[in-house]
């Protein structure tokens, strides 16, 4: 059973909007969450993180929003450029993953220019 | 240029054949990690290191085999490989192994088990 999912296998958006991937997960444990962003023939590259003790963390055009009570957090890009064309995986740990990472399944992202 | 590097970059190879993966680290970290990416789920982690001599199974550890004799090295060994292990396989390192601290990946390997 998936700890962490990201039930949109892809999204599309225009250039100069806003995307919004979102994650979900089902262990109340996990008090830390990453996004990272990979390139086609690339490993994945750290984007932006967020201790469960904000709800918030906002990094130039992208920010991560983590809401406890309903188990899930998004990240926003604003405004989304080609150059984010790419798969984002949401991933989380905790004390009972032994702080190690579980990931979700990722995203694909096309910017339509 | 900090950087983990993975070798080889792809394999095709024959069942029950033993293979090596390689994989190295410029950046003097404590921490190493080895994950299997497959279609629909993800990364999900074989081994990790959290320094030398130190290593621990991780979710899909059935089938593999790791060791950590030297900080920058932390090669993925197949004693007998199968077709279900045909698969992306990355590798991965950061300062400590701390969940707060980001991680760096290799480019990836692509086995493929016949």
């Amino acid at each position: 059973d998936q700890q962490v999912k990201q039930n949109s296998p892809s999204l599309s958006v225009q250039e100069g909007r806003i995307s919004i991937l979102n994650c979900d997960y089902t262990n109340s444990m996990f008090d830390y969450f990453l996004w990272y962003k990979k390139y086609p023939a690339e490993g994945p590259t750290f984007l932006i993180s967020i201790s469960s003790i904000k709800d918030k963390n906002e990094d130039g055009r992208f920010t991560v929003f983590l809401n406890k009570s309903a188990k899930h957090l998004s990240l926003h890009i604003v405004p989304s450029q080609p150059g984010d064309s790419a798969v984002y995986f949401c991933a989380a740990s905790g004390w009972d993953s032994n702080y190690q990472l579980i990931w979700g399944a990722g995203t694909k992202l096309i910017i339509k220019p | 240029e900090a950087q983990v590097t993975q070798n080889p970059r792809y394999l095709i190879t024959v069942t029950g054949k033993k293979l090596t993966v390689t994989c190295s680290q410029n950046m003097n970290h404590e921490y190493m990690s080895w994950y299997r990416q497959d279609p629909g789920l993800g990364l999900r982690q074989i081994y990790y290191s959290m320094n030398v001599e130190v290593t621990d199974k991780g979710d899909v550890p059935e089938g593999y085999k790791v060791s950590r004799k030297e900080k920058r090295n932390f090669p993925l060994i197949l004693e007998s490989p199968s077709p279900n292990q045909t698969s992306l396989y990355f590798c991965a390192s950061s300062l400590r192994g701390q969940n707060n601290q980001p991680q760096h990946f290799g480019d990836g390997t692509r086995l493929s088990i016949l």
